[in-house]
Parts: structure tokens; C-alpha cells; sequence
């Protein structure tokens, strides 16, 4: 079955714990994104990657790092969480920018305390 | 910088009615999308509108795309209690790999 994959799906940690959401999708996309959403403000970007060893950032990447050394894994780093990382994750994968649809993982929902 | 702006932000409407979501945005769009997510769920790809005047229908949605005016619409026809969920437009400014989505519509339909 294709998908999008993340793990864990519930986290809660304490401030400056580094952590890693995990995200592998099995259909051989190029691109991937992460997101974060918070309540009335929408789905923002993190950061993308538009192929192996090529990542981006997107609109609020201050506090998070990724890396693309596969193409089917694409984990979110936070070296240092704060509460204000608190919020629901999203990653998505397409097969490129090209690519008319993306496919969006089950969320990881992480709370900093 | 892209923005993207939806309104109305929440909306109740009975079954039966109809009623339109609006998503403008700020500058020149490679493509329009609008997505569908049910509480606690992730999202779901209702369309992808590529062109101006490009219009996609499914069961009682309609998304439409108009880029001269920067504003894409979707239209509910006669709503049913199913179609509840918060939807978002979400525009990809020309040439970029970014991402910029509104921030949700969220409608309840009462019976």
C-alpha cells in the first residue's frame, strides 16, 4: 500500500531534549516536506527536500534541522525543543514539484513541556 | 512573499444549501490545490487546478481557478452532514518548491 509513515505519533518531552520524527514513504518520490499546523494558523512549512542530499527551508525552519541521505527517509531533528515547538507535524511526499499531488503522512502530534 | 488568505474562516450551513469558500493569494501562482482534513485526521487532495480558468468537480465540490484575479473558489452544492471537515486552499508560487496554505475553513453542516 503506498504511504507516508511517521514515527512517533504522540510524543511529549521536556525542554532541550533532542528528539527525531522519523517520516519514509515507499513510492518512490522525489520531493518531501515537512509542516507544522497550529490551531488558526494554518499549515506552515518547515522545510522540503526536492531530491537526495537537496533540502530547503521553508517558512519557519528556525529550530529544526533535516536530512535526506535516502530517498524514502526524510526525519525532522530538533536539537534543542522549546515549547513553542508544540504542535501537530505533518510530513508529505510527491513525485516531484511537477507532480500535482502530495501525499500526507498520519501527523505527529509532540508536546513540549 | 506568498500569502494566502481563505474566508470564511468557519461556516455553518444547513443540508441542502449551497455555499462558496474563496482563497485569494498574493502573487503569481504555479497551482492551486485544496485539501480536505477531518478532526484528528490528516489531509486529504481534493483538487489541483493548473490553469486559469480551470474548473474540477467532485460529487457536490467544485474548485475553480481564476489566476488574473489571484482567487480560486470551492462550491458546495446542496451540503450534506458528510462534507463537515475543514478545508484548505494551499497555493504554489511559480518556479518554487514552497508550499503556502491558507488557514482552513472550517464547515459544520447541521441537518
Amino acid at each position: 500500500e503506498a504511504q507516508v509513515t511517521q514515527n512517533p505519533r504522540y510524543l511529549i518531552t521536556v525542554t532541550g531534549k533532542k528528539l527525531t520524527v522519523t517520516c519514509s514513504q515507499n513510492m518512490n518520490h522525489e520531493y518531501m516536506s515537512w509542516y507544522r499546523q497550529d490551531p488558526g494558523l494554518g499549515l506552515r512549512q518547515i522545510y522540503y527536500s526536492m531530491n537526495v542530499e537537496v533540502t530547503d527551508k521553508g517558512d519557519v525552519p528556525e529550530g529544526y534541522k533535516v536530512s535526506r541521505k535516502e530517498k524514502r527517509n526524510f526525519p525532522l531533528i530538533l536539537e534543542s525543543p522549546s515549547p513553542n515547538q508544540t504542535s501537530l507535524y505533518f510530513c508529505a511526499s510527491s513525485w516531484g514539484r511537477k507532480s500535482y499531488e502530495q501525499y500526507f503522512g498520519p501527523g505527529t502530534r509532540l508536546t513540549v513541556t | 512573499e506568498l500569502k494566502v488568505e481563505q474566508n470564511p474562516l468557519f461556516l455553518s450551513m444547513q443540508e441542502g444549501k449551497n455555499y462558496t469558500i474563496y482563497c485569494n493569494y498574493s502573487t503569481t501562482s504555479d497551482r492551486l490545490y485544496w485539501y480536505r482534513q477531518d478532526p484528528g485526521k490528516s489531509l486529504e487532495s481534493l483538487f489541483v487546478l493548473l490553469s486559469n480558468g480551470a474548473v474540477k468537480q467532485e460529487g457536490r465540490l467544485m474548485a475553480s481557478l481564476d489566476t488574473k484575479a489571484r482567487l480560486s473558489t470551492l462550491h458546495i452544492t446542496a451540503a450534506v452532514h458528510d462534507l463537515s471537515a475543514t478545508y484548505f486552499c494551499a497555493s504554489q508560487e511559480a518556479g518554487s518548491y514552497q508550499l503556502t496554505f491558507g488557514k482552513g475553513t472550517k464547515l459544520s453542516v447541521i441537518p
